[in-house]
């Protein structure tokens, strides 16, 4: 059975800390892995990875996949009171035609003024 | 509006009735999934839809549980004789093709079953 974990579950912060988000699978053919944001409404996507060792950035956010170990980490610089959310992370397993997602149960994200 | 869109936002149902759940997805996608999520979860995978072709149902959680896309874009979740285990927030999320893309996440309906 395909699994993600997340860790920490949860994470208190002030604003301009850097956060670093960890998330471990074990899933049958590894296509990529993505991860979301959730707010209290609809995830939105951040990045998907595929390949290890290769960054993915966006502003303060960075992404990073190391295949070999399975895991990837989610880092936040420079903290700010809008990054408070629940981060989830996801694994999109093989075997069929399609991205079928199994998801962690999240890191909640919270960034005090 | 360029999102997907879900119906109704928030539904209370009493134990034993039954439920429809609508999913407008973005226009043009091909494939479209739904979710449950359990308060303090991760959503858990329940159907997959490749245009009107209902793919994969291994993670609807009981024979109450039905849906449909009958015409390849808007989708339907059916919960029959709902009990208050179902009660979560459905998420229903689009993707534009098969390969290696992300999925679009609508606002999710929050039910209650009491």
């Amino acid at each position: 059975e395909d699994k993600v974990v997340q860790s920490p579950l949860s994470l208190v912060v002030h604003e301009g800390d850097t956060v670093t988000l960890n998330c471990s699978y074990e899933v049958t053919n590894f296509r990529s892995l993505l991860w979301y944001k959730q707010e209290k409404k609809a995830p939105t996507f951040l990045f998907m990875l595929t390949s290890s060792g290769i960054e993915k950035k966006s502003g303060r956010l960075s992404s990073i996949l190391d295949k070999k170990e399975l895991f990837s980490i989610l880092n936040i610089t420079a903290t700010q009171t809008g990054d408070s959310a629940v981060y989830l992370c996801a694994v999109e397993s093989g075997g069929t035609s399609y991205g079928k997602l199994t998801f962690g149960q999240g890191t909640i994200l919270t960034v005090h003024p | 509006g360029a999102g997907v869109s879900q119906s109704p936002r928030y539904k209370v149902a009493k134990r034993g009735q039954d439920v429809a759940l609508r999913c407008d997805p973005i226009s043009g996608h091909v494939s479209l999934f739904w979710y449950q999520q359990a308060l303090g979860q991760g959503p858990e995978f329940l159907t997959y839809f490749q245009n009107e072709a209902q793919l994969d149902k291994s993670g609807l959680p009981s024979d109450r549980f039905f849906a449909e896309r009958p015409e390849g874009s808007v989708s339907t979740l059916k919960i029959q004789r709902t009990q208050q285990e179902d009660s979560a927030v459905y998420l229903c999320a689009s993707s534009p093709g098969l390969d290696y893309y992300e999925q679009y996440f609508g606002p999710g309906t929050r039910l209650t079953v009491t």
